[in-house]
């Protein structure tokens, strides 16, 4: 069966641009949560969606915005980029979540903002 | 989130089998326990999870302790492709991972 999706692969964009980010779930997955990985602060929870709620949150500010929508993709946006926005943005799909089911990742989306 | 300890690194020999620890002594009584792999520029790999007994799967078996402070992920033939970054975590109702800083395997051919 398909993975998870997401697209695009790369992306380079320019400091105060805005930038959309998709990810369509494993066929039957209704939790989508979003991570972002850097060098210097590892792997780091973004947000979870599950039936177009979002039902837990990380620390990150307000430029990061999700949704999810009735098929189960997800979107994230993120608001005014700054440099350090610059990272791997990675996708996870489960089931059901809070634990219960294994979660599977995308390949991520890598943006650079410069 | 409840915090996890892991040895920085392990070595194995190819075909050897291998146990990875980790130690989540303030675990909630309802978090399961996760274990994911990281490849160099992939993201994240399912690897396996469990509550309380101990589980089996294709790729790994987890034991759990009986009073789930710790756990050990066992790979039981080593392999060139299990060279990773390994990653226990404790996840529950906030169905949030937090990935620390987890275990760099490398395995010798």
């Amino acid at each position: 069966k398909a993975g998870v999706t997401q697209t695009p692969r790369y992306l380079i964009k320019t400091r105060g641009q805005q930038v959309t980010l998709s990810c369509s779930p494993i066929s039957g997955h209704r939790s989508v949560s979003w991570y972002q990985q850097t060098p210097g602060q590892g792997l780091q929870f973004l947000f979870e969606y599950f039936s177009e709620t979002q039902r837990n949150k990380g620390n990150f500010p307000g430029r990061f915005s999700g949704r999810q929508f009735s098929n189960s993709r997800s979107e994230m946006n993120v608001s005014t980029l700054e440099l350090g926005d610059s990272a791997l943005y990675l996708c996870a799909s489960s089931l059901g979540g809070q634990g219960h089911y294994g979660y599977t990742f995308g390949s991520g989306t890598r943006l650079t903002v410069v | 989130d409840a915090k996890t300890t892991q040895p920085n690194s392990m070595e194995s020999n190819e075909e050897e089998p291998v146990h990875l620890p980790c130690n989540h002594s303030t675990i909630s009584g309802t978090d399961y326990i996760h274990w994911y792999r990281q490849l160099p520029s992939q993201g994240p790999e399912y690897v396996i999870h469990g509550l309380t007994s101990n589980v089996n799967n294709r790729m790994a078996s987890l034991a759990i302790a009986e009073d789930r402070k710790s756990s050990t992920l066992i790979l039981h033939r080593a392999t060139l492709r299990d060279a990773a970054v390994y990653y226990c975590i404790p996840t529950g109702a906030n169905s949030k991972l937090t990935f620390g800083k987890g275990i760099t395997l490398s395995v010798r051919p």
